[in-house]
């Protein structure tokens, strides 16, 4: 049982590179979230999504763009990465409103 | 606006003593609170929430609405509590939950 799956776990960056983060999860949740981990600032909701083919700004969206074409999967793109946004990147998934997030294994991002 | 304030980046207790992590919130519907925990090298996952009033490894946190507080507690800390801990915010008509800041626990032998 893989529940929630980022790819991929490490990946280092040119500034002005694009990359794309992916998440997939098994459990048919409809609601899934990208978050970013920053030291002393905890957890900030980057995108979210509250059923296929939608999806909705957080509190930290710029720079960021997100899609969600499939139900199990939930893509975070970075057009042109910037030094700013190295983070540890987690995507969680929930199967209803405000109820238990489960997360993945987080995605490190060093932006150079 | 929903906002959840944890105000202790860092919190160091000796094993057995008693253990209060602080989070207080402000929101202006019917909360749901929230602690997750992240161990080493571990997922973020979820604690305990307010609804379901239960105790998880000697941990609980009682929703008081009057001081908007949800402080966890655990009357003899271990060792292996030692971890990242983090209070959120849901609620209402609301998809999202809010975290705090986290409060790093590290328990001494």
């Amino acid at each position: 049982n893989a529940g929630v799956t980022q790819t991929p776990k490490f990946r280092v960056l040119k500034t002005g590179q694009s990359m794309t983060l992916l998440c997939a999860q098994d459990m048919n949740h409809e609601y899934m979230y990208w978050y970013r981990q920053d030291p002393g600032m905890g957890l900030r909701l980057i995108h979210y999504s509250v059923g296929e083919g939608t999806t909705a700004k957080g509190e930290v969206p710029d720079g960021y763009n997100v899609s969600r074409l499939k139900k199990q999967n939930f893509l975070l793109g970075l057009e042109s990465a910037a030094p700013s946004q190295t983070s540890v990147y987690f995507c969680a998934s929930s199967g209803r409103r405000t109820g238990e997030l489960f997360f993945g294994e987080g995605s490190r991002l060093t932006v150079l | 606006a929903q906002r959840v304030t944890q105000p202790e980046k860092l919190l160091s207790v000796f094993k057995g003593a008693p253990v209060e992590l602080k989070c207080n919130y402000s929101y202006s519907g019917s909360p749901e609170l929230f602690w997750y925990v992240q161990y080493s090298r571990q997922r973020l996952q979820l604690l305990l929430r307010h609804i379901s009033r239960e105790s998880i490894k000697g941990f609980t946190a009682d929703l008081n609405k009057g001081e908007t507080s949800f402080h966890l507690k655990k009357p003899f800390a271990q060792e292996e509590d030692s971890a990242m801990y983090y209070c959120a915010l849901g609620g209402g008509s609301n998809y999202k939950l809010t975290f705090g800041k986290g409060t790093l626990l590290t328990v001494n032998p």
